[in-house]
């Protein structure tokens, strides 16, 4: 079975500040790992992917997120928020079953910039 | 995305009433997908298809029905809606070949109140 935990419902930081959206996973065989941000009224937007290599995986907008296989994790980082960051960020997982790939999504974090 | 599209954007329809939602794409993807977002449970795929021949249902297909009348087209179909079908319902689309590493691009959601 596959499934992704965001245990923070709601993040608030500094513009200014670094900010860390939490993730952590749970899937069958190797992981994809994926990040997406809902502005509102729009769709989900890609903001980038962990496949395999490098643990440190740079997307758009200046974000980034670090893998790590040892506690199932796949962070979201920025070193510097905007307020146009605030958004809802939803991590996601690829379904391990041949043939498919269903992504299971987490419950989102809503991210709030506070000038 | 501009590139995929979908109608209506917002629908307001009763109990028992059948309705379709349309999604188009120009991306020339081979997948297609549909999901619905529900506050506090993230999103949930409800059918897909690797192309015009192949439909599978996802995690809720129960209630919906879909058609894929062309590479470009996939319908999402409530055949008789009630009011726990009041949702945000995406289309997403991706390239396909590349199996679990694929990236999903979503429209811009159809928002759906069953009265």
């Amino acid at each position: 079975a596959q499934s992704v935990a965001q245990p923070e419902d709601q993040v608030n930081v500094a513009e200014g500040n670094p900010l860390t959206v939490k993730c952590t996973y749970s899937v069958s065989g190797n992981p994809y790992l994926f990040w997406y941000v809902q502005y509102p009224n729009r769709g989900l937007q890609f903001l980038l992917k962990y496949i395999t290599g490098d643990n440190l995986v740079k997307g758009s907008y200046g974000f980034e997120a670090e893998f790590n296989k040892s506690q199932t994790s796949f962070h979201l980082k920025k070193p510097s928020a905007l307020v146009s960051d605030s958004a809802l960020y939803f991590c996601a997982v690829s379904s391990g079953q041949t043939g498919a790939n269903n992504l299971f999504f987490g419950t989102g974090t809503r991210l709030t910039v506070i000038p | 995305d501009a590139d995929v599209t979908q109608t209506p954007r917002n629908r307001i329809t009763k109990t028992g009433k059948r309705i379709m939602l349309e999604c188009s794409q120009t991306k020339g993807h081979d997948r297609m997908y549909w999901y619905r977002q529900d506050p506090g449970l993230g999103l949930r795929l409800i059918y897909y298809s690797f192309d015009v021949k192949d439909i599978n249902k996802g995690e809720i297909s129960d209630g919906y029905s879909v058609s894929r009348q062309a590479q470009a087209k996939f319908s999402l179909s409530l055949e008789s809606a009630i009011p726990n079908q009041t949702a945000l319902y995406f289309c997403a689309t991706a390239v396909g070949g590349a199996g679990r590493q694929e990236t999903q691009y979503f429209g811009p959601g159809t928002r759906l109140l069953v009265l």
